[in-house]
C-alpha cells in the first residue's frame, strides 16, 4: 500500500486562482518532506524542504510567496500555488525519507492552469 | 554545483535483452538512488546505494564511489519494464536542503 499519499492527482484551475496540493505520510511521522516540480521532458527539480513546525526552506529561484508551504503536523505538508499562471502548469510531487533513508514519493499532482 | 548525467537518454530494446543504464555525478554524495517513473508520473524507489552492489529480482545496481559512477542493469527485460529510470543523488553537504539532485532520466522501451 501507499506510504505517501498526494492529493489531488490532477487539477485544472483558472489563471489567477490558488490551488492546494496535499502530501500525507501514512506510515510514519515525517518532520521533513520535500516538494519537487517536473516540467515536460525535464528533470525533477527540488523546490523546497518542508519542515514540521517551522518555515520551509526554498531552493534558489523558487518564490516563497508564490509557493506557500505549510507543514502543520508530522503527517501532512501542503503546497499552495498562489495566483497561478499558465507557466506554473507542471507535475508536482512530494517525497518523504523513511526508515534507513529510503525515499517514498507521493503519486504526484498534475497541475494545469488555463 | 553537482551535475548528474545519465546515458543513454533513450533506449529501445527487444524483450529478453540485458539493459544497462549509466549515471555519473560530479561531487561527493552520501547516497545514490535509482528511481522508476511510469507514464502517469508516479515514482518508485528501486535502490539506494552508498557502495558496492545491490540486487532485487531482475534489477542490479552498482556504484563506484571513486569513479563517481553507477549503473542500473535489467536482466531478461520485459515490456512491463518500460518506464523512465532516474538516477538521483543525495549530497554529503546539503547546504540547508536535503533533497535530491536528479538526472534527466532514461526513457526505456522494451518491445515484445
Amino acid at each position: 500500500g501507499a506510504v505517501v499519499s498526494q492529493h489531488p492527482s490532477r487539477v485544472i484551475c483558472k489563471s489567477g486562482t490558488s490551488v492546494k496540493i496535499e502530501c500525507r505520510s501514512l506510515d510514519f511521522q515525517a518532520t521533513t518532506m520535500f516538494w519537487y516540480r517536473q516540467f515536460p521532458k525535464q528533470s525533477l527539480m527540488l523546490m523546497a524542504t518542508s519542515n514540521e513546525g517551522s518555515k520551509a526552506t526554498y531552493e534558489q529561484g523558487v518564490e516563497k510567496d508564490k509557493f506557500l508551504i505549510n507543514h502543520a503536523s508530522l503527517t501532512l505538508s501542503t503546497l499552495t500555488v498562489t495566483s497561478a499562471h499558465p507557466e506554473d502548469s507542471s507535475f508536482y510531487i512530494c517525497s518523504v525519507r523513511g526508515f534507513g533513508n529510503t525515499i517514498y514519493f507521493g503519486e504526484g499532482s498534475w497541475l494545469t492552469v488555463v | 554545483k553537482n551535475e548528474v548525467e545519465q546515458s543513454p537518454q533513450n533506449l529501445t530494446a527487444q524483450e529478453g535483452e540485458f539493459i544497462t543504464i549509466n549515471c555519473s555525478y560530479s561531487v561527493g554524495i552520501s547516497a545514490l538512488h535509482w528511481l522508476q517513473q511510469h507514464p502517469g508520473g508516479g515514482i518508485v524507489s528501486l535502490f539506494m546505494l552508498s557502495s558496492g552492489k545491490k540486487k532485487h529480482g531482475r534489477l542490479i545496481a552498482t556504484i563506484n564511489i571513486q569513479e563517481k559512477h553507477s549503473s542500473l542493469h535489467i536482466t531478461a527485460s520485459h515490456p512491463r519494464d518500460s518506464a523512465v529510470y532516474i538516477c538521483a543523488v543525495s549530497l554529503i553537504s546539503g547546504g540547508g536542503a536535503d533533497g535530491l539532485t536528479f538526472g534527466k532520466g532514461t526513457h526505456l522501451i522494451i518491445q515484445p
